[in-house]
């Protein structure tokens, strides 16, 4: 059963241009929902996180949109650059984070000139 | 400050063998997990240890063990490995706390059966 899904798969986007990546989850005892952002051949690093007690959390670039109600979180990126081609994953967890993450299956963002 | 890090960085094993993988955590950093990422999907959760006790358990085979020791490093064991076992292993170290601090990944080891 997959309790975290992502969209889309990929992603293209020109650079300057905002990026948007969507989640859903099933199970509402999740309570922390991380995006990591992976480069082929590294670990997937900690982007920006959210609880869900706010709607919105911004961190330069990156903002990540939750709504409670429909289950549903997304990445945004604004004025995309080419150094933010890499594969972002969704992620939640529950106990603010200190239990297991379960993912979502990713999105491979390319940013193009 | 040294990040999470992980070894060997690459490996390579016979079907039928075994093979244990090692992961030092963030200093101060009590809790370390383990997951395992196929090519071309999200990281999948093994196992979860605080102050050495087993704090979770993903749905992976008996062949998959762990350990955590007194300085919080942590060894991953897979026996009678398998092609599918061929993946990236994942360790990941978190600071706990009452509002969580999520975790920091190493940059894995590469395990390929043949």
């Amino acid at each position: 059963q997959q309790q975290v899904k992502q969209s889309p798969q990929s992603l293209i986007v020109q650079k300057g241009g905002i990026s948007i990546i969507n989640c859903a989850y099933e199970n509402t005892a999740f309570d922390y929902f991380p995006w990591y952002q992976q480069f082929p051949g590294k670990g997937p690093a900690l982007l920006i996180a959210i609880r869900p007690d706010v709607s919105e959390k911004k961190e330069g670039r990156f903002t990540i949109s939750f709504n409670k109600s429909a289950k549903q979180f997304s990445l945004h990126i604004m004025d995309s650059q080419p150094g933010d081609s890499a594969t972002y994953f969704c992620a939640a967890s529950k106990d603010f984070g200190n239990e297991k993450l379960t993912f979502g299956t990713g999105t491979r963002l390319t940013i193009i000139p | 400050d040294a990040g999470v890090t992980q070894s060997p960085t690459h490996l390579i094993k016979t079907r039928g063998q075994q093979v244990t993988l090692r992961c030092s955590p963030i200093s101060g950093h009590k809790s370390v997990s383990w997951y395992q990422q196929v090519l071309g999907q999200g990281p999948q959760f093994i196992f979860q240890y605080y102050e050495k006790e087993e704090r979770g358990r993903g749905n992976f085979p008996d062949r998959f063990s762990a350990r955590q020791f007194p300085n919080y490093s942590s060894e991953l064991n897979v026996n009678a490995l398998l092609l599918g076992d061929s993946a990236l292993y994942l360790c990941a170290s978190s600071l706990e706390g009452p509002r969580g601090y999520g975790y920091t990944f190493g940059s894995g080891t590469r395990l390929t059966v043949v």
